[in-house]
């Protein structure tokens, strides 16, 4: 059980257009999820707390606009990164809290976008 | 502040060597302490949760152990394939949305 999955696993994109990350919560329901980056080496940095029907709250410091959060049901959450630019490579990862679970977070696998 | 803060960076081993990670935490009330392990290239995969002082959890070599001020992850008699970073996470009480403070992380890296 608690099974995060994200697609696509990896994605190489040209320098201007926009790409859309998908975190499904595959056997529970998920109110809450979040959206990480990681730099190689480093951990986790939180960029957004993605709450089902209601607008996305984002980290300092994280542009709202470059970085659109939906989550539209309680086991699908998407980012969308417009307008990448090589800056924003890097591995994205989602999570998702299972109430069911006392509070606990489960990761999806992880997303490595590469922006040329 | 709430802080987390892990140690050692990296710890290296021989197969069958035991050890523990250390995991300090300053927080405004804690609701939870959580345990992952990340293998490179992949998301990370939970392994514990601790909620009060003087609790324990143990998963095959694996023991987490919960005080006031940290955590420790034991490990005994580690096998190659524990190799990986194992991060430390803490919820505060105040966040009712269930935003985690992580630690940096330990690589650990069992040698055969």
């Amino acid at each position: 059980g608690a099974v995060v999955s994200q697609h696509p696993s990896w994605v190489i994109c040209k320098s201007g257009t926009s790409v859309k990350i998908e975190c499904r919560s595959l056997d529970f329901q998920a109110t809450t999820m979040f959206w990480y980056r990681q730099f190689p080496k480093q951990s986790l940095m939180l960029m957004a707390t993605s709450n089902e029907g209601s607008k996305a709250t984002y980290e300092q410091g994280v542009e709202k606009d470059k970085f659109l959060i939906n989550h539209a049901s309680l086991t699908l959450s998407t980012l969308t990164v417009t307008s990448a630019h090589p800056e924003d490579s890097s591995f994205y990862i989602c999570s998702a809290r299972d109430l069911g679970h006392y509070n606990e977070q489960f990761f999806g696998p992880g997303t490595r976008l590469t922006v040329l | 502040e709430d802080q987390v803060t892990q140690s050692p960076e990296a710890l290296r081993l021989q197969e069958g060597e035991s050890s523990s990670l250390n995991c300090s935490y300053t927080v405004s009330g804690l609701r939870g302490l959580f345990w992952y392990r990340q293998d490179p290239g992949k998301g990370p995969e939970f392994l514990f949760t601790l909620y009060s002082a003087g609790e324990e959890k143990e998963k095959e070599r694996l023991k987490a152990t919960l005080t006031k001020k940290e955590s420790f992850l034991h490990i005994t008699a580690p096998k190659p394939e524990d190799s990986a970073t194992y991060l430390c996470a803490v919820q505060a009480s105040y966040n009712q949305g269930g935003k985690l403070i992580f630690g940096q992380g330990t690589e650990l890296s069992v040698k055969p």
